[in-house]
C-alpha cells in the first residue's frame, strides 16, 4: 500500500526553527517529484514546495523562499522541509504529497495523487 | 503567479442532488486542472486530473469538465459520503494553485 507519513510538527517560538520529515512506502521513491502543502487553521490549501525526482530541481512559493528548504534523502525513502525563520503566518498543518506524472497521450499531467495524514506546526511564544 | 477563482463558495445540497462548481484560472492553463475532495480534520483527496479524468477509484458520479481557463466539477447525484470541501488545483506553472474551496454541505 503506499503511504506517508509526516512527523516532526510542534510548537514553536517565532523566529525558531523546525524540520518535518515524510516517511515514504509502498511505491519506488526515487521515481517521483514530492510535494509539500499546507492549511493554516480554517483555511484553504497553499501549496509550499516541490523538489523533482532526482533532487536536483527545488520550487517554493515566494511566501517561504529564503526561509524554507525541500530535501529528500533517497536511501531513506525520506522527504524533509527544513523551516528556519518561523513566524505565525507559518502556523498550519503541513501535508507531503506525491506528485504523479498523468500520461494523457499526448502530455504529462501532474497531480498529487498520494497525501499523508498532515503533521502541525504551531508557531506562537 | 496564476489565480485561481471558485463558485460558489458554499452550497446546502439534499442526497441526490447534481451539483455543479465552476473554477476559473486568471490565464489559460490548458488542460492543467485538478480538482480534490477534502473532509473536515482529513488531507485532501484527487478526484480528477487533467480536468476531465477521473483518478483511479473515484466513483463515476464525479466528472470534471472545461478547458483553457474555465472549469465544472460536476456530481451527478450526491451521495452522503459526498459532503465535503471541493479545491481545484491548476497544475500548469509554478507556484502551483488552489482555488479558495466550494464547501458543500447538507440542505
Amino acid at each position: 500500500e503506499v503511504h506517508l507519513l509526516e512527523s516532526g510538527g510542534g510548537l514553536v517560538q517565532p523566529g525558531g526553527s523546525l524540520r518535518l520529515s515524510c516517511a515514504a512506502s509502498g511505491f519506488i521513491f526515487t521515481n517521483y517529484a514530492m510535494s509539500w502543502v499546507r492549511q493554516a487553521p480554517g483555511k484553504g490549501l497553499e501549496w509550499v514546495s516541490d523538489i523533482s525526482a532526482s533532487g536536483d530541481t527545488t520550487y517554493y512559493a515566494d511566501s517561504v523562499k529564503g526561509r524554507f528548504t525541500i530535501s529528500r534523502e533517497d536511501s531513506k525513502n525520506t522527504l524533509y522541509l527544513q523551516m528556519n525563520s518561523l513566524g505565525a503566518e507559518d502556523t498550519a498543518v503541513y501535508y507531503c504529497a506525491k506528485r504523479e506524472p498523468f500520461w494523457s497521450g499526448h502530455a504529462f499531467y501532474y497531480g498529487l495523487d498520494v497525501w499523508g495524514q498532515g503533521t502541525t506546526v504551531t508557531v506562537s511564544s | 503567479d496564476i489565480q485561481m477563482t471558485q463558485s460558489p463558495s458554499s452550497l446546502s445540497a439534499s442526497v441526490g442532488d447534481r451539483v455543479t462548481i465552476t473554477c476559473r484560472a486568471s490565464q489559460t492553463i490548458y488542460s492543467y486542472l485538478n480538482w480534490y475532495q477534502q473532509k473536515p480534520g482529513k488531507a485532501p483527496k484527487l478526484l480528477i486530473y487533467a480536468a476531465s479524468s477521473l483518478q483511479s477509484g473515484v466513483p463515476s458520479r464525479f466528472s470534471g469538465s472545461g478547458s483553457g481557463a474555465f472549469f465544472t466539477l460536476t456530481i451527478s447525484s450526491l451521495q452522503p459520503e459526498d459532503f465535503a470541501t471541493y479545491y481545484c488545483q491548476q497544475s500548469y506553472s509554478t507556484p502551483l494553485t488552489f482555488g479558495p474551496g466550494t464547501k458543500v454541505d447538507v440542505k
